[in-house]
């Protein structure tokens, strides 16, 4: 069974730009969620989605957002890039019935902001 | 969500049993114990989960004390594959908030 894929796998972005990150999950999973993992400051939890629709997000400002495709694979956004937002984003999938905490997680993308 | 304290660093010898502890004083009736942990640069991975009873899979053995206020996560013959960050954390289903909330785990260092 393949696993949650991400891409790309790295990225290098100037600050002001934008950029889309792309999870694809496990095979039946129908819950994608988004993290960020900043040095230093452990994982965050960014955005929920289930069945296409957002159910929940983190603490975090409007200039980041997603979508879920009819596929269930998702992408998530972030606008006017900043040089904090330099971290290794990390995408999870969870299947409809499964344990909610059950998640698995994809390698990650890792983005540079210069 | 209740809060967990684990040790920031342990160590454990390629094959003997490695026992990491995680306190959770705090913890309320219906949250549950979930371990995972993260390989240098990779994503996290789901090891085990309980509420009150010892659970045991093919990765690891879950112990909960009778009180509920702490856990042990047993890795039975350590690897040196098995040096990651461990992270314990307690939730409930809340219906809607459901997130994970990652503390800054124990990392483990397997030696040989």
């Amino acid at each position: 069974e393949a696993g949650v894929t991400q891409s790309p796998t790295h990225l290098i972005k100037t600050r002001g730009q934008q950029v889309t990150l792309r999870c694809s999950p496990i095979s039946g999973h129908t819950s994608v969620y988004w993290y960020q993992q900043a040095l230093g400051l452990g994982l965050q939890f960014l955005l929920w989605y289930d069945e296409g629709e957002e159910r929940n997000r983190g603490n975090f400002p409007p200039r980041f957002s997603g979508r879920q495709f009819p596929n269930y694979s998702s992408e998530l956004n972030v606008n006017a890039l900043e040089l904090e937002d330099s971290a290794l984003y990390l995408c999870a999938s969870r299947g409809a019935g499964e344990n909610i905490y059950e998640q698995y997680f994809g390698p990650g993308t890792r983005l540079t902001v210069t | 969500d209740a809060k967990t304290t684990q040790p920031t660093s342990m160590d454990c010898a390629e094959g003997r049993a490695a026992n990491l502890p995680c306190n959770h004083s705090t913890i309320s009736g219906n949250e549950y114990v979930y371990w995972y942990r993260q390989i240098h640069s990779q994503g996290p991975q789901y090891i085990i989960h309980g509420l009150k009873n010892n659970e045991t899979n093919e990765m690891a053995s879950l112990i909960i004390t009778e009180d509920r206020k702490s856990s042990t996560l047993i890795l039975p013959h350590a690897t040196l594959r098995d040096t990651a960050v461990y992270y314990c954390i307690v939730s409930a289903y809340q219906g809607g908030s459901e997130k994970l909330v990652f503390g800054k785990g124990t990392k483990l260092t397997v030696n040989p």
